[in-house]
């Protein structure tokens, strides 16, 4: 089965600040990653995904992230905060042939920016 | 532009009185899923239809229902909320790619958030 942890529910950066939200995942097979943000009353916006081509994933707004095997993790970076990426972001997983692409999402994390 | 549209996007509904949230795709996925999100919670399924076949997610109560009468719309019924059952609804849609051996990549409507009185 499928996992997706996210280090700290809460992140707060100030602005210009770097953005790193952890993303650890478990898979029993090659998995496909993806980060989503979430703003208030609004639905999911994917960000990025990671499809086993390029380990370094660039997305919208910015940010990226780096699909790294032996440590199981998939970060989320962007080199400087703004107030416009204080939002909720979910990392999830799914994978080729998972019950009709089913996510497994993580719990989330809130960032924060401060000015 | 090709999207998923929820409808509506604010619902307020009694204690004990059905309502029924609605989903409309211009995407022509196969693929249709329900998810319930609880304030400061992930997403959490609660169903899908792959074409017409229902597939319920072993731990979605019974007062939850839904239909899919055609590709294009699926609706969500809740035969009677309770306190426990305000949150946002997600609709979200993919095409099935099992064929290629791909993923299925998701795409998500705006919500529609539930109250109940």
């Amino acid at each position: 089965a499928q996992s997706v942890t996210q280090l700290g529910s809460h992140v707060s950066v100030s602005e210009g600040a770097l953005v790193l939200l952890r993303c650890n995942y478990s898979s029993s097979v090659p998995p496909y990653l993806f980060w989503y943000v979430q703003y208030p009353n609004q639905g999911l916006q994917l960000l990025l995904k990671y499809t086993s081509a390029a380990t370094l994933v660039k997305g919208i707004n910015g940010f990226e992230a780096e699909f790294k095997k032996s440590e199981t993790s998939f970060h989320l970076t962007k080199p400087s905060a703004h107030m416009s990426d204080a939002a909720e972001y979910f990392c999830a997983v799914t994978i080729y042939g998972g019950s009709q692409g089913n996510l497994i999402f993580g719990k989330g994390t809130k960032l924060s920016v401060k000015p | 532009d090709a999207m998923v549209i929820q409808n509506p996007r604010y619902q307020v509904t009694q204690f004990g009185k059905p309502v029924t949230l609605s989903c409309s795709q211009t995407l022509n996925h196969n693929v249709m899923y329900w998810y319930q999100q609880k304030s400061s919670q992930a997403p959490k399924l609660l169903f899908h239809y792959y074409d017409k076949d229902f597939n319920n997610e072993a731990d979605t109560p019974d007062n939850f229902q839904s239909r899919r009468p055609n590709t294009s719309f699926c609706f969500l019924d809740i035969r009677s909320p309770g306190l426990g059952d305000a949150a946002m609804y997600l609709c979200a849609t993919s095409r099935d790619q099992s064929n290629y051996r791909s993923y299925n990549e998701q795409f998500f409507g705006p919500g529609t958030r539930l109250t109940v009185l």
